[in-house]
């Protein structure tokens, strides 16, 4: 089946660093990716949608300056929180597309385990 | 616009019991439905979906029916046990192929099964 993994799974950092989380489609190809932001015993809500080789689509609210999004492979798709503040303490997951040779493999998105941020 | 709106938890129920998490959602178009599950310190995984009216979902015991009458997408089981502890997420997709669109969720719905 299709794999997402997200790394590092958990990272704690000091307010004002920067942290970068990886997702990558372990044995499919995936032309768009989406990363999800969720609050403690929140909903996800959807922060931007990645697509390969182009500039991600924010949704309102998020600030694209502050979560830089990077999409350079077909695999792998980054999030980068830039100068993290207590505030920005989540838990971030990714989803993919599947995509084989150029066709869409699948009508499901598949999700990475999670990445979960704490800023002091 | 689209929302899915699920019963608030959490839900504690003993072992061998009945399960129903209400999911009713609001959409243009026909969207596709999902349940997802979320177990302890773990990502989603896909329970089950229903791509148009009337379907039934299916996964280890649980099931969902499309019902566009209702715009419900109700979650059940027949005989819980406590590995099924975990939150469980109703969402929605606005298109029959959901795989480049993203998904609408659910609050999501904690549920506890005790021995």
């Amino acid at each position: 089946g299709a794999v997402v993994s997200q790394h590092p799974s958990r990272v704690i950092c000091k307010s004002g660093t920067s942290v970068k989380i990886e997702c990558r489609s372990l044995d499919f190809q995936a032309t768009t990716m989406f990363w999800y932001r969720q609050f403690p015993k929140k909903s996800l809500m959807l922060m931007a949608t990645s697509n390969e080789g182009s500039k991600a689509t924010y949704e309102q609210g998020v600030e694209k300056d502050k979560f830089l999004i990077n999409h350079a492979s077909l695999t792998l798709s980054t999030l980068t929180v830039t100068s993290a503040h207590p505030e920005d303490s989540s838990f971030y997951i990714c989803s993919a597309d599947g995509l084989a040779g150029g066709q869409r493999k699948t009508d499901t998105q598949y999700f990475g385990p999670g990445t979960r941020l704490t800023v002091l | 616009g689209n929302s899915v709106t699920q019963m608030e938890g959490p839900v504690t129920l003993s072992e061998e019991a009945f399960l129903t998490i209400n999911c009713t959602y609001t959409a243009t178009g026909y969207p596709s439905l999902f349940w997802y599950v979320q177990y302890p310190g773990e990502g989603l995984q896909l329970l089950l979906k229903a791509t148009k009216a009337d379907d039934k979902g299916s996964n280890k015991g649980f099931e969902a029916t499309y019902r566009k009458e209702t715009t419900s997408f109700h979650l059940e089981k027949g005989s819980v046990q406590v590995s099924d502890s975990a939150v469980y997420f109703c969402a929605l997709s606005p298109y029959r192929n959901s795989g480049n669109t993203p998904l609408v969720f659910g609050k999501g719905t904690r549920l506890s099964v005790i021995a």
